[in-house]
Parts: structure tokens; sequence; C-alpha cells
């Protein structure tokens, strides 16, 4: 089986630009998480989405969004980039999501977002 | 809110040695506990999980108990490999989603 891919894997962009990061889940997976990793605050959640409802969301601010289509395939979008969001942006997919906090997530290999 | 407290690194050990890697939690109810290893460039991977008191996950020669009493899941492995140079993240996830909060993650260089 196939595991998590995330597109594309390094994107440089400059201030003030928006940016969309996709990823495809393990097939049949219906829970798409994302978190963003950088050296100074190290792994925090963003946001969860589960049969395309966003069902937790972590402190972002709004420019960071997303949206999970039919298919479990899912987008994250920030808006009005900073050098801040320099990040690795990494998504994670579980098969049920929601309630069960036994469901494990499966890692992709992460999107590397330099802001310039 | 939920926390988790990693000892800080980097830890380095010589080839076989035994490894701890301490991890202590905070969260209400009863959360989930979790082992992930981060290759240099690349995402997480999950080394083990347990989902209760008093289970212990394993994988690959690594194992860690899950203390309710001492709130901990400590890493052990008892001969270390050059290959198990990583990142170690211990983290955790509440009832109520899949939302996994995580430590600040432990170098660990291995010398041959």
């Amino acid at each position: 089986k196939a595991g998590v891919t995330q597109t594309p894997r390094y994107l440089i962009k400059t201030r003030g630009q928006q940016v969309t990061l996709s990823c495809s889940p393990i097939s049949g997976h219906r829970s798409v998480s994302w978190y963003q990793q950088t050296p100074g605050q190290g792994l925090q959640f963003l946001f969860e989405y589960f049969s395309e409802t966003q069902r937790n969301k972590g402190n972002f601010p709004g420019r960071f969004s997303g949206r999970q289509f039919s298919n479990s395939r899912s987008e994250m979008n920030v808006s009005t980039l900073e050098l801040g969001d320099s990040a690795l942006y990494l998504c994670a997919s579980s098969p049920r999501g929601g309630a069960d906090s036994t469901d494990t997530q499966y890692f992709g290999p992460g999107t590397r977002l330099t802001v310039l | 809110g939920d926390s988790v407290t990693q000892m800080e690194g980097p830890v380095t050990l010589s080839e076989e040695a035994f490894l701890t890697i301490n991890c202590t939690y905070t969260a209400t109810g009863y959360p989930s506990l979790f082992w992930y290893v981060q290759y240099p460039g690349e995402g997480l991977q999950l080394l083990l999980k347990a989902t209760k008191a008093d289970d212990k996950g394993s994988n690959k020669g690594f194992e860690a108990t899950y203390r309710k009493e001492t709130t901990s899941f400590h890493l052990e492995k008892g001969s270390v490999q050059v290959s198990d140079s990583a990142v170690y993240f211990c983290a955790l996830s509440a009832r109520g989603g899949n939302k996994l909060v995580f430590g600040a993650g432990t170098i660990l260089r291995v010398k041959s």
C-alpha cells in the first residue's frame, strides 16, 4: 500500500505571497491532519479533517486554512506569507479519526517551505 | 493543556550501549502514547505505541511501558546501532480527535 504523499517537496516563496500544499492519504484513510515543524517551536498541530469537515484546529492565525475533498485528499493554504512561516509542513493520515485517540497517524515526507 | 516533556539531547552513545530516553506527560483523561522517529530529511515514522496503562509497546528492539502512576513512557533499547541515529519524539493523543501533542524531540547519535 502506498504511503502518504505530499507535493511539492520543496517550495520557495516571498513574503506576502500565498501557497497551497497538497496531501494524499493512505488509501482507505479518512482522516488527515497537518503539522508544522520548526527548530524553535518544534512540532505543532495545525488542523484535522475528517469526511471533508474540520474537526480540530490548533492555535494558528486565520492565514492558515485547509480543506479536504471527497476522496480524502487534503490541501492547506497559507495566505500573506511571513518569514516565520518557513517550516517543514507534515501531513498525516489515519484510518478513522475523530473520537478514537488510539488511531495511529502515518506521516508523509513533508513539504519544506522557505519564505524569503 | 496537554503536554509532553522529553529529556534534552543530544544523547551520544557507543554502538551496543543501552539506551533510555525519558518522557513524561500531562493530560486529562487517558491518552494514547507514541514514540515516533525522524531520520534526516524524512517525515516521522511510528516506532511504537501504547493505548492504556501498563501496556508495553515494542518494535525493532525498542520498548516503552505506559506508566499511569508516574505519567511516563520512557523509551529503551538494550543495544543500539549506528543506524538508530535519528531524532526521537514522544507524543500523546488525547480523547476527542486526532491531535498529537509532541515533545521537543531527542537527538540520538550512535558512534561505531
